[in-house]
């Protein structure tokens, strides 16, 4: 039962352009939602967050939209450049004294010169 | 500042024989997870851990996975006896709160052959 899914397991984008990557989830519990973005034999490095009562949050180059009603999130990377390329994970927590983050598979973002 | 640590970086066993992984945190987190990556499954959530103590460990796939934090700046993950399915990037992640998200750490490499 995946609760963070991410439907996309690769995107390819040209330099300079947006990447949208997105992410939905299940369990209405969710209050908090996060990207990280990992590197090949890194560990993931936590990039932007955003609560549950907040519909946007920027961050630099970094946008994360939230659509709480379609219980959906993306993060748009603009411009993007070819050191955004790495594997962008979506992960989520529930309130109610749950700190465990729930990731998603990941998007393997590629930014071609 | 060094981060969270892990060590091995990378293990090659043989399968039925124990496998010892280990993290040390970053100083002042109060949370510990660990967390294991397959291209299956994407990034699960094995166990945490606050204030040393364990919390979740219903990630744990199954009695041959043990973890164990004796004191705030180390925590092991234990696998006894190993199976070729438990290969698989394994990371250490610690955190202050959930406010701030989570610091990973490098991952360990095991292969179980």
């Amino acid at each position: 039962d995946q609760q963070v899914k991410q439907n996309s397991p690769s995107l390819s984008v040209q330099e300079g352009r947006i990447s949208i990557l997105n992410c939905d989830y299940t369990n209405s519990m969710f209050d908090y939602f996060l990207w990280y973005k990992k590197y090949p034999a890194e560990g993931p490095t936590f990039l932007i967050s955003i609560s549950s009562i907040k519909d946007k949050n920027e961050d630099g180059r970094f946008t994360v939209f939230l659509n709480k009603s379609a219980k959906h999130l993306s993060l748009h990377i603009v411009p993007s450049q070819p050191g955004d390329s790495a594997v962008y994970f979506c992960a989520a927590s529930a309130m109610g004294g749950s700190e465990k983050l729930v990731f998603g598979k990941g998007t393997k973002l590629t930014v071609n010169p | 500042d060094a981060g969270v640590i892990q060590s091995p970086r990378h293990e090659v066993t043989e399968m039925g024989q124990e496998v010892t992984l280990r993290c040390k945190p970053i100083s002042g987190h109060d949370y510990l997870f660990w967390y294991r990556q397959t291209m299956m499954r994407g990034l699960e959530l094995l166990i945490y851990f606050n204030n040393n103590v364990p919390i979740d460990d219903s990630g744990m796939p199954e009695d041959r996975f043990s973890a164990k934090m004796p004191n705030a700046s180390f925590s092991t993950l234990k696998i006894q006896p190993s199976e070729p399915r438990d290969s698989a990037v394994y990371f250490c992640a610690s955190s202050r709160d959930r406010d701030y998200g989570y610091t990973f750490g490098s991952g360990t490499r095991l292969t179980v052959v």
